[in-house]
């Protein structure tokens, strides 16, 4: 069965410090792909980066960054120099590539970025 | 600008009430999820569609839970009858079911419909 586990409720980092949000996950497909997204207090859903299983390199987006280690079964979130906007919910998700792209989410780990 | 619209936006209703929830996806986007959120579970998946397709709604209380696509621009999402533990956020999201070249496959969510059962 497939599985996403994030185990940080909260973080607390301060504003313009890099932070890692972490994510492991579980299953048998041999290929699937890895999201991150933001949910700001609004409540929107907000797509922030894509980390295919066959990638070779990790993702980048801006300030974001996505260390995937396969083997390991992990695809932690970066975020560099932190903004006071970042705080927010953070969720990691994993689609599966059989069955009509199954997209399931972890817990999710909320950010506080300090003044 | 294309976007998934969800309606209602809020509802407020009593225990015992039919509930239903509307969902229209992104033109083109042929797969379709429900997500409940809440505090304590966090986004439960729970179904999904493909073509209008049902499948998977294993996340759903069946006694209570349906959801349809009765064509490719509506999907909705019944609760008969609403309990207050029904209480919760519910998010549609819509993607493509084919990915092409560079396209990541990301879902495209709506605004969710925040449900109160009194």
């Amino acid at each position: 069965a497939q599985k996403i586990t994030q185990t940080q409720p909260g973080m607390f980092v301060q504003e313009k410090e890099a932070v890692t949000l972490d994510c492991t996950y579980d299953t048998s497909d041999p290929s699937y792909g890895l999201f991150w997204y933001k949910q700001p207090s609004s409540g929107e859903m907000i797509f922030l980066i894509y980390q295919g299983s066959y990638d070779q390199q990790n993702a980048t987006e801006g300030r974001y960054s996505l260390n995937f280690q396969k083997a390991r079964k992990s695809a932690n979130l970066v975020i560099s120099a932190s903004q006071l906007g970042d705080s927010a919910m953070y969720f990691c998700a994993m689609r599966s590539t059989v069955g009509g792209f199954k997209t399931i989410f972890g817990a999710g780990t909320r950010l506080f970025v300090k003044a | 600008d294309a976007r998934v619209t969800q309606t209602p936006r809020h509802k407020v209703t009593e225990m015992g009430q039919e509930v239903t929830m509307r969902c229209q996806p992104i033109l083109g986007h042929n797969t379709v999820f429900w997500y409940r959120q809440t505090m304590m579970q966090g986004l439960e998946l729970l179904a999904y569609f493909r073509n209008r397709a049902p499948l998977d709604d294993s996340g759903m209380p069946k006694d209570r839970f349906s959801a349809e696509m009765p064509d490719a621009t509506l999907a909705t999402l019944k609760i008969q009858p609403s309990e207050p533990r029904d209480s919760a956020v519910y998010f549609c999201a819509s993607g493509p079911a084919r990915l092409t070249g560079r396209m990541t496959g990301e879902l495209f969510f709506g605004e969710g419909s925040r449900l109160t059962v009194l």
